[in-house]
């Protein structure tokens, strides 16, 4: 069964940081692997879809990465801002991560 | 456009009464539909799935049902809550045919059960 665990659970920086959040998943045999934004008491907001062909997707100031065979993924941030905090959720086809916390500090 | 709906944004429930959940798409025919719940403290969780209706796939054996009577319709039900069914309940779409789709969320409704 597919287990998505994200690392760290929480984090703060300060603002104009580059920053990492990572998703590590236990099936490598995904169709793909999709990233969104949960603001708090609010739904989700798809940020990026990566198909299982491709290694990378990117959209503005966010880059994610893929790689299958080690069942890892990366959600790059650059020049964060205070409206970027937010949870950051990771999922596969039916499983979540629990994501997440940012905390981008003025 | 796509736009996805769901009803009521947010519920008090006594222990015991019954519950319906109701989220409904828009701008897309035969959608795979989605029911997840986020406990607190936990992450999300599938409960149900349904690529069409009447068919319904459930992840989680629980207290809750989910049913699909139109085709861009998707209820989720309880005929006695418990306490542990309190949560943020979001439905979501996707794409029909193929589950490489991106998948797009409703607003969500956050249930509390007394």
């Amino acid at each position: 069964k597919q287990e998505v665990t994200q690392i760290p659970a929480a984090l703060s920086v300060p603002e104009g940081e580059n920053l990492v959040l990572n998703c590590s998943f236990t099936d490598s045999a995904i169709y793909n692997l999709q990233w969104f934004r949960q603001d708090p008491g609010k739904g989700l907001t798809s940020l990026l879809l990566i198909q299982s062909s491709q290694r990378e997707q990117t959209s503005g100031r966010l880059n994610a990465s893929l790689d299958k065979s080690s069942g890892r993924s990366t959600l790059y941030i650059a020049a964060s801002q205070p409206g970027d905090s937010a949870t950051y959720l990771c999922y596969t086809p039916l499983v979540f991560g629990k994501g997440t916390r940012l905390s981008v500090i003025a | 456009s796509q736009t996805i709906h769901q009803w009521p944004a947010t519920l008090v429930q006594p222990v015991g009464s019954p519950l319906s959940l109701e989220c409904t798409v828009e701008g897309t025919s035969n959608p795979n539909l989605y029911w997840y719940r986020q406990a607190a403290g936990r992450g999300l969780q599938l409960l149900f799935y349904s690529v069409g209706i009447g068919q319904i796939s459930s992840e989680v054996p629980q207290n809750l049902s989910a049913s699909r009577p139109q085709d861009r319709q998707f209820i989720l039900s309880s005929k006695k809550l418990l306490l542990s069914d309190s949560g943020f309940y979001l439905c979501a779409w996707q794409t029909p045919g193929l589950v490489s789709r991106e998948q797009f969320f409703g607003p969500g409704t956050r249930l509390t059960v007394l």
